[in-house]
């Protein structure tokens, strides 16, 4: 069974630019979250979508966005970069039944230059 | 959310036994103790849970203290393979309305092991 993929692994960026992020889950599992992870903050809950919608949503501003479709699939966007936006964004798919694992992708690392 | 804490770093020799402790003292009484993992460069990766008694896997054991206020995840024999942050984390029950794909991580804790 194929794992969680995230795409790009890597990305460069300017300020004030935007950028999109994809993330693939588990085959069969309904629900994506995302995380961003710096070596100041560790690891922190962006926000989670189950069935197309946002479930929970972690404190981050408004420029932090994101979106499910039908297929599970999910995307973030980030618009008008910062520096600080700088860090490794990983997502993690969960079937939400009775199995509670999460499963994370390797992440995407952004760069904001 | 309820809070864990943990260590910032532990160190063992390969091959022996380590044991890492977790503090949860507002644990409420539906909520489930989950262990989680993060190799270098890599994802986390789920190793372990429990509610009240403990559990058992290939790659771990979860002691959960009586009171629950407390757990420890065993590595019977660590290898350098298991140099990684531990991370403890309360969870909701499974079909509650609090059982969601929301991890909240801690610090965790930084496992080295030395040949």
């Amino acid at each position: 069974k194929a794992g969680v993929t995230q795409t790009p692994r890597y990305l460069i960026k300017t300020r004030g630019q935007q950028v999109t992020l994809s993330c693939s889950p588990i085959s069969g599992h309904r629900s994506v979250s995302w995380y961003q992870q710096t070596p100041g903050q560790g690891l922190q809950f962006l926000f989670e979508y189950f069935s197309e919608t946002q479930r929970n949503k972690g404190n981050f501003p408004g420029r932090f966005s994101g979106r499910q479709f039908s297929n599970s699939r999910s995307e973030m966007n980030v618009s008008t970069l910062e520096l600080g936006d700088s860090a490794l964004y990983l997502c993690a798919s969960t079937w939400t039944g009775t199995n509670t694992e999460a499963f994370f992708g390797q992440g995407t690392r952004l760069t904001v230059v | 959310d309820a809070k864990t804490t943990q260590p910032n770093s532990m160190e063992s020799n390969e091959e022996e036994p380590v044991h890492l402790p977790c503090n949860h003292s507002t644990i409420s009484g539906t909520d489930y103790i989950h262990w989680y993992r993060q190799l270098p460069s890599q994802g986390p990766e789920y190793v372990i849970h429990g509610l009240t008694s403990n559990v058992n896997n290939r790659m771990a054991s979860l002691a959960i203290a009586e009171d629950r206020k407390s757990s420890t995840l065993i590595l019977h024999r660590a290898t350098l393979r298991d140099a990684a942050v531990y991370y403890c984390i309360l969870r909701g029950p499974p079909g509650g309305s609090s059982n969601t794909g929301k991890l909240i991580f801690g610090q965790g804790t930084t496992l080295q092991v030395k040949p």
